[in-house]
């Protein structure tokens, strides 16, 4: 089956940093998108982003089709922002969402 | 926005007894349903789609017997952990599909904590 990796798995910042999170596809998927998930355990939907680049406030997402991988960006980060980011991807032919193994992030005041 | 709820929270229950674990689309219609398990510090995995109307598709490795779905409205699906026991013990969300949607997307649950003790 298709796997989806993140990276990095873990990461601390100092609040203000700026990081890139990084989700590769073993194959090709459709609809991806980007998580965050709070510390009691909602998933957040940040980013609907199949190709191309879009941008929320702090937040923006660069998904590479062709190359079957997607970088979510944070500038200046929060204390706020900490929590586990999630990209799923849907799989080809059916509604079915794969995730991928996440990146745990703290961000530290 | 589109809503989707689930009740309870959080259930502890004692080993043998079965739970039931509600999801609600509160402002949409979805024919479709999907139940995953996240573990602690671990990614969520698909364990079923729930079809209104029909019966529910179980991934690889699940047991049906075990995790009973049932969709019997458009805006509400079920999943019954029978005879739990503390390996069952996770954290279960689902997510409701919003027909005809463009794109396709899915909304999550805020989830469902489980302890089988």
């Amino acid at each position: 089956g298709i796997q989806v990796e993140q990276s990095p798995p873990d990461l601390i910042l100092q609040e203000g940093a700026n990081s890139t999170l990084r989700c590769n596809f073993s194959d090709s998927v459709n609809n991806l998108q980007w998580f965050h998930q709070n510390p009691w355990g909602q998933l957040i939907n940040l980013f609907y982003i199949p190709s191309g680049t879009k941008q929320n406030g702090r937040l923006s997402a660069t998904t590479v089709a062709t190359e079957r991988y997607s970088l979510l960006y944070i500038s200046s980060s929060q204390t706020t922002d900490s929590g586990v980011y999630f990209c799923a991807g849907g799989l080809p032919g059916t509604y079915k969402y794969i995730f991928g193994t996440g990146t745990r992030l703290k961000v530290l005041a | 926005g589109a809503v989707v709820s689930q009740h309870p929270s959080w259930v502890i229950c004692k080993s043998g007894t079965s739970v039931k674990i509600e999801c609600r689309s509160l402002d949409f219609q979805a024919t479709t349903m999907f139940w995953y398990r996240q573990f602690p510090k671990q990614s969520l995995m698909l364990m079923a789609t729930s079809n209104e109307g029909s019966k529910a598709t179980y991934e690889q490795g699940v047991e049906k017997d075990k995790f009973l779905i049932n969709h019997a409205s458009l805006t509400l699906s079920t999943l019954t952990v029978t005879s739990a026991h503390p390996e069952d013990s996770s954290f279960y969300i689902c997510s409701a599909r919003r027909s005809k949607s463009r794109p396709d997307t899915q909304y999550f649950g805020p989830g469902t904590r489980l302890t089988v003790l």
